[in-house]
């Protein structure tokens, strides 16, 4: 089954750097890439997402890139801000079969 | 304007005692799925249904079962909650092979 990595498991960026998540999955037939951001206590929301007929994509200060060749696909944030601070998820699915990364826990400070 | 409607939010449950999540949606999306999530770590699928179609994972435990009366309902059973089955359980569903929504989550506890 498809496995997926995720690096760094902790990220601790200055207000208004970039911060950069890094995920590797295993299935080369996985095609749909969503990243999710959680807040303590919260749901799982989606911010981005890609299909692999794409390179990337960006929306706003965040974007998501996908190598297929070596099936690794990052997230960009942008000129972070205090309010991105979250557990941020990747993603790798085929059909219905959607398997997550471990998580960033991604800290903005002031 | 609530999409994924997940009830009760927080549940208490003994141990061995049979418990039943609810989720209900007003997407009309064709696919429910059943995640566990505990602290600190990734949302696990359990299940999924496609349509009326029940689609189970291979490591999700017996003492787990799913009910989909209609397309917007769907239920989560454990049958003999144990202590290591105290997690935060989350709803969600797609349209076809898409977009998956998750609703708030319902967070059991096993006493």
């Amino acid at each position: 089954g498809e496995n997926v990595e995720q690096h760094p498991s902790t990220l601790s960026v200055q207000e208004g750097d970039s911060a950069v998540i890094k995920c590797t999955y295993s299935d080369s037939a996985s095609n749909y890439f969503p990243w999710y951001k959680q807040e303590l206590g919260k749901r799982p929301q989606l911010i981005i997402d890609i299909r692999s007929n794409v390179g990337e994509k960006k929306d706003q200060r965040i974007a998501v890139t996908l190598n297929k060749t070596a099936k690794h696909f990052s997230l960009h944030i942008t000129e972070t801000q205090p309010e991105d601070s979250a557990v941020y998820f990747c993603a790798a699915s085929l059909n219905n079969d959607m398997r997550f990364g471990a998580g960033t826990r991604l800290t903005v400070k002031p | 304007d609530a999409m994924v409607i997940q009830n009760p939010r927080y549940q208490v449950t003994q141990f061995g005692k049979p418990v039943t999540l609810s989720c209900s949606q007003t997407l009309n999306h064709n696919v429910m799925y059943w995640y566990q999530q505990k602290s600190s770590q990734a949302p696990k699928l359990l299940f999924h249904y496609y349509d009326k179609d029940f689609n189970n994972e291979a490591d999700t435990p017996d003492n787990f079962q799913s009910r989909r009366p209609n397309t917007s309902f769907c239920f989560l059973d454990i049958r003999s909650p144990g202590l290591g089955d105290a997690a935060m359980y989350l709803c969600a569903t797609s349209r076809g092979r898409t977009t998956q929504y998750f609703g708030p989550g319902t967070r059991l506890l096993v006493l």
